[in-house]
């Protein structure tokens, strides 16, 4: 078990261009979810996949946000024409299915987005 | 989810118990409790789940009273580097997609 890795660990981008960030999962998980974080304020939810499909997606993701698991192993996160508001960590998680294990999720450690 | 209430920041000092109490009024009869930690510039880290009375682990202890509206979070004898935020969440365990509603949390400094 490796744990979750997330790539890469720091992005800085001028505003107006397109990143994407990799979340690689705990392998026998197949529960992915994806959280934006901002200095002094706990993760919040953007989306969450089962395998490869995308079964939540949170209203904060506006239309500029794009996710995916096209083999329900790794994920992307993309963010095109990017604002100076999309300045977060992007922190992903895993978690095997089971009832009670969906809150037992493991987190990777960050995508650090600063946009200039 | 259920909302929750916990201090904003505590204090503590090295080889002292800590207990975190985190308020869930409107907690629902299928809830469970799940506390997280996270340290500065790392993805939070799963602690403890529970759904009454007490659970215990290699980490922390959960109590939770016979109403459930409240629970504990227990520390024992915490070090320099138990510094960091704690996370009570509430939710759903039947038909959930796990997603995690995160609170400001408590912010616990721990002192020499």
């Amino acid at each position: 078990d490796t744990g979750v890795s997330q790539n890469p660990r720091h992005k800085i981008t001028k505003r107006g261009q397109n990143v994407t960030f990799r979340c690689d999962p705990i392998s026998e998980h197949n529960r992915l979810y994806w959280y934006r974080q901002t200095l002094g304020q706990g993760p919040e939810f953007l989306t969450y996949f089962q395998n490869e499909a995308q079964l939540e997606k949170s209203r904060l993701l506006s239309d500029r946000f794009s996710a995916e698991r096209p083999k329900g192993s790794f994920s992307t996160l993309e963010i095109q024409r990017t604002e100076q508001g999309d300045s977060a960590m992007y922190l992903c998680a895993s978690s095997p299915e089971g009832a009670t294990t969906a809150y037992e999720q493991y987190f990777g450690p960050g995508t650090r987005l600063t946009v200039t | 989810l259920a909302k929750t209430t916990q201090p904003i920041s505590m204090d503590s000092y090295e080889g002292q118990e800590v207990n975190i109490t985190c308020s869930h009024n409107n907690i629902a009869t299928n809830d469970y409790i799940t506390w997280y930690q996270q340290f500065p510039s790392q993805g939070p880290r799963f602690i403890i789940q529970g759904y009454k009375t007490k659970v215990t682990n290699e980490v922390a202890s959960l109590f939770i009273p016979a109403d459930r509206k409240s629970s504990t979070l227990s520390l024992p004898r915490v070090s320099l580097s138990d510094t960091a935020v704690y996370y009570c969440l509430v939710g759903d365990s039947t038909g959930n997609t796990g997603k995690l509603i995160f609170g400001q949390g408590t912010t616990l400094q721990v002192k020499p």
